[in-house]
């Protein structure tokens, strides 16, 4: 089963900043997805990061709102940027190598 | 992909079965049951998964009905470390790509 490192684990940041999430995995993998859970919500995917290209994002996420970069084959960032308060939840990573697998996210609070 | 139904909550004694039902009537042949756990504050992780035979592993057993439109997972014996929320979840890929996460059941082991 892949590993996957997830950092920070949480942050308090100030509305109008940024914050840059990573993800680093124990073994090379095609494709990479980042999740959001609001608080008290289930998981929303936000996109899905393959290496050399753009991430593709879901319906009510955008690239300005949310860049994800994908150097290689086993990292990827997620960076929340000109944060607010309704940014407040948990950001996951996911891959997906004979099952899906899942970092154990970053808790945001946007004050 | 299919969309599923669970119950919003469930209790369950420690030491006995827990019987988490998930209702799948749209499912189409060639879609996976998967079913994955979120313990409080911690990724969501992959507990089995199945297509048309039941299947049992170190964690759990998936029961599928005959037509396939609902499932029922089984921990046999549950222990407090298993308070969780549980999802089931349909997908075309097998073990999923993007897992598209419902609300699920909050199940909670008492003592």
């Amino acid at each position: 089963s892949a590993v996957i490192s997830q950092k920070p684990s949480r942050d308090i940041c100030q509305r109008g900043t940024s914050l840059t999430i990573q993800c680093q995995v124990d073994s090379q993998v095609t494709m990479m997805f980042w999740y959001r859970q609001q608080p008290g919500q289930s998981l929303t995917l936000i996109a899905t990061a393959n290496q050399g290209s753009e991430a593709t994002y879901e319906s009510g996420f955008v690239i300005d709102k949310f860049p994800i970069s994908r150097p290689n084959l086993t990292f990827s960032t997620l960076t929340v940027s000109n944060m607010s308060p309704e940014d407040s939840s948990i950001y996951l990573c996911s891959v997906v190598e004979q099952g899906a697998f899942f970092g154990q996210g970053t808790r945001l609070t946007v004050v | 992909d299919a969309k599923t139904t669970q119950p919003t909550s469930m209790d369950c004694a420690e030491g006995r079965a827990a019987n988490l039902p998930c209702n799948h009537s749209t499912i189409s042949g060639n879609e996976y049951v998967y079913w994955y756990r979120q313990i409080h504050s911690q990724g969501p992780q992959y507990i089995i998964h199945g297509l048309k035979n039941n299947e049992t592993n170190e964690m759990a057993s998936l029961i599928i009905t005959e037509d396939r439109k609902s499932s029922t997972l089984i921990l046999p014996h549950a222990t407090l470390r298993d308070t969780a929320v549980y999802y089931c979840i349909v997908s075309k890929v097998k073990f999923g790509y993007a897992l598209n996460f419902g609300k699920g059941t909050s199940l909670l082991v008492t003592p």
